[in-house]
């Protein structure tokens, strides 16, 4: 079946790299994407990655995919203070039309 | 601001009511998703539609409906409403079926 996982909480210190992990188990899975929301807000889409992709970065963005472990992690360089928020990874099957989410990870940026 | 608008952004009713959670998409988008958000069951997949079409359903009650209208705005319908249903419901667009999807700020929906 379609699962996505993810650890629940992170904390780094201000000026760190935060390194999110997320693992799927659908190996149908075509899209991958990482969608970030801020308290009281909607998901913001941040970035995503083919499934043909090993990486794709975007300014302080990483993404890393693993296709073979069906492990996909997001890297944030630099990590700010605004960057505290709940990160989702999500994934879509080439034939599926809806978006899986992981459970999202709490990122924490200490001063 | 990423272009999808949801109507109303809090709603408080009671047990037995129902409502209607609006959702105008981006512009151009055919594509609209309705999500549900709770603390207990994360983000769950509700419906689909595509250019006015339903193309996928999730785990979505049967006392929800939801329709997209000829100029693609959709509505979420939720009659009986019970205590658990309180939530925060997003709405998504994109602009085909597989792409990504753009999510709107969500209803909070508080049930009494």
């Amino acid at each position: 079946g379609e699962d996505v996982e993810q650890s629940l909480f992170l904390s780094v210190r201000e000026g760190d790299s935060s390194v999110i992990n997320c693992t799927y188990t659908d190996s149908s899975s075509t899209y991958l994407y990482w969608y970030k929301q801020e308290p009281g807000a909607g998901l913001q889409l941040l970035t995503y990655i083919f499934s043909n992709m090993d990486m794709k970065q975007d300014q302080r963005l990483t993404v890393l995919l693993n296709k073979k472990d069906k492990h996909l992690s997001l890297r944030i360089a630099d990590t700010q203070t605004g960057d505290s928020a709940i990160y989702f990874c999500a994934e879509k099957g080439d034939s599926s039309y809806k978006l899986i989410f992981g459970s999202g990870t709490r990122l924490l940026v200490r001063p | 601001d990423s272009g999808v608008t949801q109507t109303p952004k809090h709603l408080i009713t009671a047990t037995g009511q129902r409502v209607t959670l609006r959702c105008s998409p981006r512009s151009g988008d055919l594509s609209v998703y309705w999500y549900q958000q709770s603390l207990d069951q994360g983000l769950q997949f509700l419906i689909q539609y595509y250019n006015g079409e339903e193309r996928a359903k999730g785990n979505i009650l049967e006392r929800f409906s939801a329709q997209q209208f000829p100029d693609l705005h959709s509505e979420l319908n939720l009659s009986s409403l019970e205590l658990g249903d309180s939530a925060l419901y997003f709405c998504a667009s994109g602009r085909t079926w597989n792409t990504e999807a753009f999510f709107g700020q969500g209803t909070r929906l508080t049930v009494v």
